[in-house]
């Protein structure tokens, strides 16, 4: 079985400084990972996803993650959050190749406060 | 390409009641999920279509079915309305080449009274 957890369901960060979310992973076959954004009201947007290339992943709006699987982490960081980042995130995991299920976390709601 | 377009956007209906929800998947797609997301949670996946077949099933009762047609758009039936089915409903579509991601909808976002 496969299964997410977001360390922390709010994260609150100034306009400008570091964001970082937290996302550990179990699976018992390699992995694809992806983060996902919400803004209010409206479906998921996907930021980016790992699909056994480069751990290190760029996404949209300046968003990255990187995959450790020593770790079996893949937190989402963004060098400088703008007002514009408020929403929620979630990170999912399925399974590469066979199921196209996404296991979701909880999510994290990001606060940009001014 | 008008992506993954849900409908509708919002429903109110009765306990007891029924409700048929909608999914047009993105050009190209053939393979479409439905996922239920509760308030304040991460969507829960309810099941896969693809060619006109439930390829699997998350732990939702019998009350929850489905349907595909063959131009690969989705319904999500849900009987007998509980208070606890309230939630946005969430379709998502995937498949072509190289299918490794999925593209979700707008939702529907269902009320139960």
């Amino acid at each position: 079985a496969q299964s997410v957890t977001q360390l922390g369901s709010h994260v609150s960060v100034s306009e400008g400084a570091l964001v970082l979310l937290r996302c550990n992973y179990s699976s018992s076959v390699p992995p694809y990972l992806f983060w996902y954004v919400q803004y209010p009201n409206q479906g998921l947007q996907l930021l980016l996803k790992y699909t056994s290339a480069a751990t290190l992943v760029k996404g949209i709006n300046g968003f990255e993650a990187e995959f450790k699987k020593s770790e079996t982490s893949f937190h989402l960081t963004k060098p400088s959050a703008h007002m514009s980042d408020a929403a929620e995130y979630f990170c999912a995991v399925r399974s590469q190749g066979g199921s196209e299920k996404l296991v979701f976390g909880k999510g994290t709601k990001l606060t940009v406060n001014p | 390409d008008a992506g993954v377009t849900q409908s509708p956007t919002h429903l109110i209906k009765t306990r007891g009641q029924q409700v048929t929800l909608r999914c047009s998947p993105k050009s190209g797609h053939d393979t479409v999920s439905w996922y239920q997301q509760a308030l304040g949670q991460g969507p829960q996946f309810i099941f896969q279509y693809y060619e006109e077949e439930e390829r699997q099933r998350g732990n939702f009762p019998d009350r929850f079915s489905g349907h595909q047609f063959p131009n690969y758009s989705s319904e999500l039936n849900v009987n007998a309305l509980l208070l606890g089915d309230s939630a946005l409903y969430l379709c998502a579509s995937s498949g072509g080449a190289l299918n490794t991601e999925a593209f979700f909808g707008q939702g529907t976002r269902l009320t139960v009274v």
